[in-house]
């Protein structure tokens, strides 16, 4: 079966602008996450969804950065007013509940590049 | 605040030989302890895990060794292979929390 998918691979937008990055999980994985991989660094956590619960926003580093998770399914992480700071690689990672030990799976990414 | 603590940040070395990446945890809380592998423009994979009710756990040339007291955890690659060429990323999760806090990562390059 298919992996996680993520979508775009790359994107270049300007500063001030708003950005969209979507990721589809694997079919049945019931959790997703966002994280964020800056240069040189390790994966930093950002939201997290299990179900109908309400999400985990606990790694948010803004108000500009929001997500959503539609139909228990694809999620999109919005970034509003994007600075340059915000580059980075955006990894989303899918897993098949909730329960710390089940493995998670992530996608290849998107390179978002704030000039 | 780091809580996870990798090094080395990069490593080399020759075919044949050992890898070994080591890292060091502050919340005592952390009960399982993943290692993934990233390949360049891929996400990470899970390579191997360990909980900290075993001192060791094996799975072909990947060994994690674990030292509870010391707030530690290292993974050995035997018999290195240039195809072994990738980062490595250790990791920790709290039970009651679903999200990894990840070490900074090593690259490590396994010399033909």
């Amino acid at each position: 079966g298919a992996g996680v998918s993520q979508s775009p691979s790359n994107k270049v937008t300007e500063k001030g602008k708003d950005v969209e990055l979507r990721c589809d999980p694997i079919s049945g994985h019931t959790a997703l996450y966002w994280y964020r991989q800056s240069l040189g660094q390790g994966l930093e956590f950002l939201i997290y969804f299990q179900g109908n619960s309400a999400p985990d926003k606990s790694g948010l580093p803004s108000d500009r950065f929001s997500a959503e998770r539609t139909g228990g399914s694809v999620s999109t992480l919005t970034i509003q007013r994007t600075q340059q700071e915000d580059s980075a690689v955006y990894l989303c990672a899918s897993s098949s509940s909730g329960s710390y030990a089940n493995e998670q799976f992530f996608g290849p990414g998107t390179r978002l590049t704030v000039l | 605040q780091q809580q996870v603590k990798q090094s080395p940040q990069s490593l080399i070395v020759q075919k044949g030989g050992i890898s070994i990446i080591n890292c060091a945890y502050e919340n005592t809380a952390f009960d399982y302890f993943p290692w993934y592998q990233q390949f360049p423009g891929k996400g990470p994979a899970l390579l191997i895990a360990i909980r900290p009710d075993v001192s060791e756990k094996k799975e072909g040339r990947f060994t994690i060794s674990f030292n509870k007291s010391a707030k530690q955890f290292s993974l050995h690659i035997m018999d290195s292979q240039p195809g072994d060429s990738a980062t490595y990323f250790c990791a920790a999760r709290r039970g009651s929390a679903r999200q990894l806090t990840f070490g900074s990562g090593t690259q490590l390059t396994v010399l033909p």
